[in-house]
């Protein structure tokens, strides 16, 4: 078990720009859930996946965030024309099937986005 | 709404002394709780959770929690707080049914330890 792995750990860009960023779960968990921490609040929860299916989506996840799971395994979050307000620490967390109650979720360490 | 509370922004607690953190929530069913921790630069780690039975629940590091429905919390607890206790707290929720598969968190408490 070699843990969530995200990439980059920091990203600093300018507004307008696009991001993108990289998860890589535990190999045989096959749930991934992409969170937000802003400065202060606890993480707020953006989308779901099951396998490749995308299976929840927040109201947060504006038409300028789009995630992809195209293999079942790593999954990218991209975030297009950037904004201040994005700036954020991105979690991705992995489990096996089930509720997260029954199959509690991993979390890598994040990555922590800056938009100046 | 379901929504979760954590009146302490920020607690210091002498290392050796007892510690409890506060956790309100606001469900209308049978809850799923959780607490997690967050050490700085680290990703969220799972203390304990509960959903029926004693409400008295038992996690790892020597932390507990004790679930009251008629005061709708979930306090954390630990009898003697380590220098390495030092991190934030974050009380959550869990939200499923149907696709819904997610957990509702806190804004956390950030716990300082003194020596």
């Amino acid at each position: 078990d070699t843990g969530v792995s995200q990439n980059p750990r920091h990203k600093i860009t300018k507004r307008g720009q696009n991001v993108t960023f990289r998860c890589d779960p535990i190999s045989e968990h096959n749930r991934l859930y992409w969170y937000r921490q802003t400065l202060g609040q606890g993480p707020e929860f953006l989308t779901y996946f099951q396998n490749e299916a995308q299976l929840e989506k927040s109201r947060l996840l504006s038409d300028r965030f789009s995630a992809e799971r195209p293999k079942g395994s790593f999954s990218t979050l991209e975030i297009q024309r950037t904004e201040q307000g994005d700036s954020a620490m991105y979690l991705c967390a992995s489990s096996s099937d089930g509720s997260s109650y029954n199959s509690p979720l991993h979390f890598g360490n994040g990555t922590r986005l800056t938009v100046t | 709404a379901q929504s979760v509370t954590q009146p302490d922004i920020h607690i210091t607690v002498s290392e050796g002394a007892s510690l409890e953190l506060r956790c309100n929530y606001s469900y209308g069913a049978t809850p799923y709780l959780f607490w997690y921790v967050q050490s700085p630069g680290q990703g969220l780690q799972l203390l304990l959770k509960y959903f029926s039975g004693d409400t008295l629940v038992q996690g790892i590091k020597g932390f507990e929690a004790e679930f009251k429905r008629s005061q709708s919390s979930f306090n954390l607890r630990k009898p003697s707080v380590h220098w390495s206790d030092a991190a934030e707290y974050f009380c959550a929720v869990g939200l499923y049914g149907g696709a819904t598969n997610k957990l509702i968190f806190g804004t956390g408490t950030l716990l300082a330890v003194q020596p």
